[in-house]
């Protein structure tokens, strides 16, 4: 069975440092995808980056990058030059499928990252 | 534009009541899928409708119902919830994307939710 562990329930960092949030997985799947959501207080989660599992460079989307160690099945999110804005639940997520024109999400536990001036 | 909508923001309804959430997206995806989820907690799925056909129902009980009128729109009818029931309902779409290698990316796309409270 698909499963995402997240092992960090709270993160702190710096404004204007990098931070880290870990995320590892297990599938026996060889076609998979991988996904990281951010959601504020607000709600709404916030679609951030995406690996497919033939890509052979990390994703990144501005100041987020996607760690993706396939050996190790891990896919890390490294922010950079973190904002106070970046404050937020962050997830870690599986593409299960896919389905015919849909995926299911395996999300992880999630990890509070708060962000100090 | 990546934008879903959902309506009301907030509801409170009582375990007589019926009520209904409504989702709706221009972006022309596909598949809509309702979460449900629980503070601390990461979402839950409920249901999956692609090409307004229900595609998924996660064993959910009947007194939620899903309605997908349109490409456009989903419905989440309620009637009879119990306290436990309360929760932020999450409305998502997707269509596949050519994201990168391991096959379409068919990221979601949130609205940003429903925060209900059942009295």
């Amino acid at each position: 069975a698909q499963k995402i562990t997240q092992t960090q329930p709270g993160m702190f960092v710096q404004e204007k440092e990098a931070v880290t949030l870990d995320c590892t997985y297990d599938t026996s799947d060889p076609s998979y995808g991988l996904f990281w959501y951010k959601q504020p207080s607000s709600g709404e989660m916030i679609f951030l980056i995406y690996q497919g599992s033939y890509d052979q460079q990390n994703a990144t989307e501005g100041r987020y990058s996607l760690n993706f160690q396939k050996a190790r099945k891990s896919a890390n999110l490294v922010i950079s030059a973190s904002q106070l804005g970046d404050s937020a639940m962050y997830f870690c997520a599986m593409r299960e499928g896919p389905g015919g024109g849909y995926n299911k999400l395996i999300f992880g536990a999630g990890t509070r990252l708060a962000v100090h001036p | 534009d990546t934008e879903v909508t959902q309506t009301p923001k907030h509801l409170v309804m009582g375990m007589t009541n019926k009520k209904s959430l409504k989702c709706e997206q221009h972006m022309g995806h596909r598949a809509m899928y309702w979460y449900k989820q629980k503070a601390k907690k990461p979402p839950e799925l409920m249901f999956v409708y692609s090409y307004e056909k229900l595609s998924i129902n996660e064993s959910v009980p009947s007194r939620f119902s899903p309605e997908c009128p349109n490409s456009s729109l989903l419905n989440l009818h309620l009637h009879a919830l119990q306290p436990e029931d309360s929760a932020l309902y999450l409305c998502a779409s997707s269509q596949p994307s050519m994201r990168g290698g391991g096959g379409p990316s068919y990221e979601q796309y949130f609205g940003p939710g429903t925060r209900l409270t059942v009295t």
